[in-house]
Parts: structure tokens; sequence; C-alpha cells
């Protein structure tokens, strides 16, 4: 248990549904993150909020949209996904007092 | 981008052995490095972290090397248990004190067999 909880665990989803895809943290950080890891490619930062603000989009297709409403929690909506969105969807958050990010264990979604 | 990269992507190891993961970086400014540990259907575990103005740091059963000069990492894990098997990342902080802005490796796979 790492203090950083994602729900859901798995997610399936045709091409023109609407999912969310939620992430808690009970940690007490200012800052959370949304990374994708599909199958033989490192770890990609999709989006970074500090203090309920977006700071980084790294160029992610707007068929992703993040949402921060506080400190503590963290959504990605998914609208209109293709099939290479497949992959392991993580949240982490980090504090800044204590320098490791942690992770959650992640949404496994597959678009079908 | 500047990438952090990985130099073998499958390590296997007895049981007892000592393991190594190696990792090169390319980008010269960065002062904060951090190896993860991923099990099958987890997310990625912090091992151990290091600083640019350090070139070593022990934890328990595991050691971080730091070779600014030729911008390598890599992680010495002591007596290698099965229980060590998973994808192990380097990753480089790319984001200041934003310390989850990370770039990572591709990943090592190793395999502990008893």
């Amino acid at each position: 248990e790492t203090g950083v909880t994602q729900t859901p665990r798995h997610l399936v989803m045709g091409m023109t549904n609407k999912k969310s895809l939620k992430c808690e943290q009970h940690l007490g950080h200012n800052a959370m993150y949304w990374y994708k890891q599909s199958a033989k490619k490192p770890l990609e930062l999709m989006f970074v909020y500090n203090f309920k603000e977006q700071t980084e989009n790294n160029s992610v297709p707007s068929r992703f949209s993040p949402e921060c409403p506080n400190s503590s929690h963290l959504f990605l909506h998914l609208h209109t996904l293709q099939p290479e969105d497949s992959a392991l969807y993580l949240c982490a958050s980090s504090g800044e007092m204590n320098t490791e990010a942690f992770f959650g264990q992640g949404t496994r979604l597959t678009v079908v | 981008g500047e990438n952090v990269g990985l130099h073998l992507p499958t390590l296997s190891v007895q049981e007892g052995d000592n393991s190594i993961i190696n990792c090169a970086y390319s980008n010269s400014a960065s002062d904060y490095f951090i190896w993860y540990k991923q099990e099958s259907g987890k997310g990625p575990q912090f091992i151990i972290d290091i600083r640019s103005n350090m070139d070593k740091r022990q934890g328990q059963r595991v050691t971080v090397l730091l070779n600014k000069t030729v911008k390598h990492l890599s992680l010495q894990i002591a007596a290698t248990q099965p229980g060590d098997s998973a994808v192990y990342f380097c990753a480089e902080n790319i984001g200041g004190t934003s310390y989850g802005k990370l770039t990572f490796g591709q990943g090592t796979i190793l395999t502990v067999h008893p």
C-alpha cells in the first residue's frame, strides 16, 4: 500500500464510450501526476498538477482530459479513445518535504 | 528530448548472487536519480535515490552508484532473493521540486532462480 489509490483497476471500453479514471492520495502531497505505460515503452509523463493547478501537459491528445478538484484527488476523463490508447495508466504523487514520488497500482485500460 | 536508457533488458541470476543493473542517462544537467521496482500487476515502487553531489548511496541490500563523468547509474542488489524478481527502472527527475516529474528508462527484467 503506497498511499495512492487508483480505481478502477481494470477497464474495458469501446471507442465511443466516456469513462473516468480516479486517483486519490492520502499522503498530504501537493503534486499529482498521470503516466502512461504501454507495452515495450518507457513510462510516459502525461500531466502534472501542483496545488490543483495543471503545470504540465506533455502533448497529450485532447481525448484525455484531466481534472484535479483538490490536492488529494485526480481524475482522467476518457472520450473517443483509440485501441492504441490501451495501456496501464499510473497516478503518482509527491510532496515538498520528501523527494520520492509514490505510484498507485494503475488502471489497466483496454479500448475495443 | 533527452532520454534515460538501459544497457540490458534482461538479467537472470541465482538466488544468493549479487545483481547489478545498469542505466545510462544523457542529460548532464540532471541532479536527481531514482530506481523503481515494478512487480507484475503493480505500480512502480521506490527503491533508492541519489543526488548528483553523491557517488554512492546504500540502502538495505541495495546500493546505487553514480558516475557523472560517463553519465552512468547502477543498482546493486546484494544476496538477491526470488522476491526481487521484477522490472527495474531508473528515472531522472526533470521537474526540479516536482519530484514526480520523471523521465524513465525502458526497464530491466530481473529474474531470480531459486
